[in-house]
């Protein structure tokens, strides 16, 4: 059962500072990963995908990816209360073209 | 237009009913998908169709019947629910199967 893991959270930061989420998958041959954000009521929307290792940047997100150490993180600088959502994590089958979701990181951006 | 629409947005129904969620794309892509996310479980894939051809099924009872009839509508046909079946659906789409979907803003189903 391939799996993608993610801690449900809440994670907490204050506004400002730097919110990182983590994920861990087990499917060593993924190629292929994203981060959605979801907001309460709202269905999931991409923000970043990723495919190699090391980091790619998007304004204030940053994925960043270790594939030796199967795992791929999120980080939300200067957060606002705004980037309060549940976070998705998902990768792609390395053997099919599904994405395997994660159950999410609630982050909570205090003012 | 945004990219992914569904309708209903919300779809209360007796176990005997018969209904149908819709979905429709204007984003050229090629391949869609149905998903059902159920409070405090990861999203679930239920079937992908590539150039309107289904290539998965991922085990999803008999009481849900997809249809495509083009590359931009997908439907997802309902009978004789269960209680357990009330979730949100979700429709997405790519450009190619497998590659960064985008999501429509789900239907809320509810089974009495």
């Amino acid at each position: 059962q391939k799996e993608v893991e993610q801690n449900s959270g809440p994670l907490s930061v204050p506004e400002g500072a730097i919110a990182s989420l983590n994920c861990t998958y087990s499917d060593r041959g993924s190629q292929s990963f994203f981060w959605y954000r979801q907001y309460s009521g709202k269905s999931p929307e991409l923000i970043m995908f990723i495919y190699s290792n090391g980091d790619k940047e998007d304004g204030r997100f940053t994925a960043q990816l270790n594939k030796a150490s199967q795992y791929v993180s999120l980080l939300i600088r200067d957060s606002q209360p705004s980037d309060s959502a549940t976070y998705l994590c998902a990768v792609k089958d390395q053997s099919s073209y599904k994405l395997i979701f994660g159950s999410g990181t609630r982050l909570l951006v205090r003012p | 237009e945004t990219g992914v629409t569904q309708t209903p947005r919300h779809l209360v129904m007796g176990m005997t009913n018969k209904k149908s969620l819709k979905c429709e794309q204007h984003l050229g892509h090629n391949a869609m998908y149905w998903y059902k996310q159920s409070a405090k479980k990861p999203l679930e894939l239920m079937f992908v169709y590539n150039f309107k051809e289904q290539t998965e099924n991922n085990s999803v009872p008999s009481r849900f019947s997809p249809e495509c009839p083009n590359s931009s509508h997908l439907f997802l046909h309902l009978h004789t629910l269960q209680p357990e079946d009330s979730a949100l659906y979700l429709c997405a789409s790519s450009q190619d199967i497998g590659g960064p979907q985008h999501f429509g803003d789900g239907t809320r189903l509810s089974i009495l």
